[in-house]
């Protein structure tokens, strides 16, 4: 069984630019969460979707978005890149729409970027 | 508002040591408990879980006590190996918080031959 799949891996973006990372859940998931983790502020929670409708947002400002698709694959966009996006995304699915014992979260190997 | 606390790391022990990493919660509710590793280069990987009071999580020798009078959920291990150098995160989930897992800081460990 795929686990959850990450693209790009590793991206190099400009201040000002945008970016969109994709992430494909494992099969049979229907939930996907992303998170940045950066060395000063640890995981943090972006938002969550489940059946291509976004139920919870982060504290993050209006330039990060997101979307999923009636496939349960899900993008995640940045604009106006900041040098403090530079990050380690991370995407995680799990089977239904509530991270539980019972239905626990499953991470992908992140997208590395860096803005210069 | 919600949150985990974890020892603050790098720790560096010797292999067949005994391991235990502190990590204690503060939550409005009950929540169930997480431990993740990650791995160089790598997303986090659920090593153990426990979802109420006095649940112990265990695998691949790593244990963990849910103890809701300390709330705290210390990970252990008995040996560690060469292989279990990593960063470990401990994390939390509430009911009503729809998928925003509250994480620790994370803890670096090396295990020296």
């Amino acid at each position: 069984k795929a686990g959850v799949t990450q693209t790009p891996r590793y991206l190099i973006k400009t201040r000002g630019q945008q970016v969109t990372l994709s992430c494909s859940p494992i099969s049979g998931h229907r939930s996907v969460s992303w998170y940045q983790q950066t060395p000063g502020q640890g995981l943090q929670f972006l938002f969550e979707y489940f059946s291509e409708t976004q139920r919870n947002k982060g504290n993050f400002p209006g330039r990060f978005s997101g979307r999923q698709f009636s496939n349960s694959r899900s993008e995640m966009n940045v604009s106006t890149l900041e040098l403090g996006d530079s990050a380690l995304y991370l995407c995680a699915s799990s089977m239904r729409a509530q991270v539980s014992g019972a239905n626990v979260l499953t991470f992908g190997a992140g997208s590395r970027l860096t803005v210069l | 508002g919600d949150s985990v606390t974890q020892m603050e790391g790098p720790v560096t022990l010797s292999e067949e040591a005994f391991l235990t990493i502190n990590c204690t919660y503060t939550a409005t509710g009950y929540p169930s408990l997480f431990w993740y590793v990650q791995y160089p280069g790598e997303g986090l990987q659920l090593l153990l879980k426990a979802t109420k009071a006095d649940d112990k999580g265990s695998n691949k020798g790593f244990e963990a006590t849910y103890r809701k009078e300390t709330t705290s959920f210390h990970l252990e291990k008995g040996s560690v190996q060469v292989s279990d150098s990593a960063v470990y995160f401990c994390a939390l989930i509430l009911k009503y918080n729809n998928n925003d897992m509250r994480f620790g800081a994370g803890t670096r460990l090396t295990v020296k031959p």
